[in-house]
């Protein structure tokens, strides 16, 4: 039982390029989160998904994308890079009395 | 030390005191709350949850205290210990999103 996992750990971006970062968890958790967290600050939600199939904008949504084909697996994709999404990014799943978050990964877009 | 009613950014307990850290919530519809634990570098770590029809959860050496009426939350930690120095973050979940309070950076003087 790994919990949840992330990749990749770090990052560097050039301004326009763009990635997906992954994220799964083998608890067969339907809740599922991505969130930022900018130097020094809280945890602003992404997206969220409840369920394989079905996912929602959370507070910061812009420049990202998400797809919930599984219920391991719920990536995110920045398709053009910009500097102010360089960020630690962490993805999170919640079940019935648990809850994970990964280790994160760090992006930097120069 | 402790510190008992306002949200502070910042808290300094001696080691083998209490620390009480506050959060208060936004949403009067949340039906559950969950603190965390952030070390440097890492993922936030579960500590204790409780829902909204209960006042007062108790763990290991914490107890999570829930006023509804003030929209208030706490999380107290018996006899601090130098590795509870972290940032500590409090959630509310509402209809299905999990939203992070601003977080209380605590450090343990030995």
């Amino acid at each position: 039982n790994a919990g949840v996992t992330q990749t990749p750990k770090f990052r560097i971006l050039k301004i326009g390029q763009s990635m997906t970062l992954q994220c799964t968890q083998d608890m067969n958790h339907n809740y599922m989160y991505w969130y930022r967290q900018d130097p020094g600050m809280g945890l602003k939600l992404i997206y969220y998904s409840v369920g394989a199939g079905i996912t929602d904008k959370g507070e910061v949504p812009n420049g990202y994308n998400v797809s919930r084909s599984t219920t391991e697996d719920f990536p995110l994709r920045l398709e053009l890079a910009a500097p102010s999404q360089t960020s630690v990014y962490f993805c999170a799943s919640i079940g019935v009395h648990t809850q994970y978050f990964g280790p994160g990964t760090r992006l930097t877009v120069l | 030390g402790e510190s008992v009613g306002l949200h502070l950014p910042t808290l300094s307990v001696q080691e083998g005191d209490n620390s009480i850290i506050n959060c208060a919530y936004s949403n009067s519809a949340s039906d559950y709350f969950i603190w965390y634990k952030q070390e440097s570098g890492k993922g936030p770590q579960f500590i204790i949850d409780i829902r909204s029809n209960m006042d007062k959860r108790q763990g290991q050496r914490v107890t999570v205290l829930l006023n509804k009426t003030v929209k208030h939350l706490s999380l107290q930690i018996a006899a601090t210990q130098p590795g509870d120095s972290a940032v500590y973050f409090c959630a509310e979940k509402n209809d299905y999103k999990l939203s992070f309070g601003a977080g209380t950076t605590v450090t343990v003087r030995a």
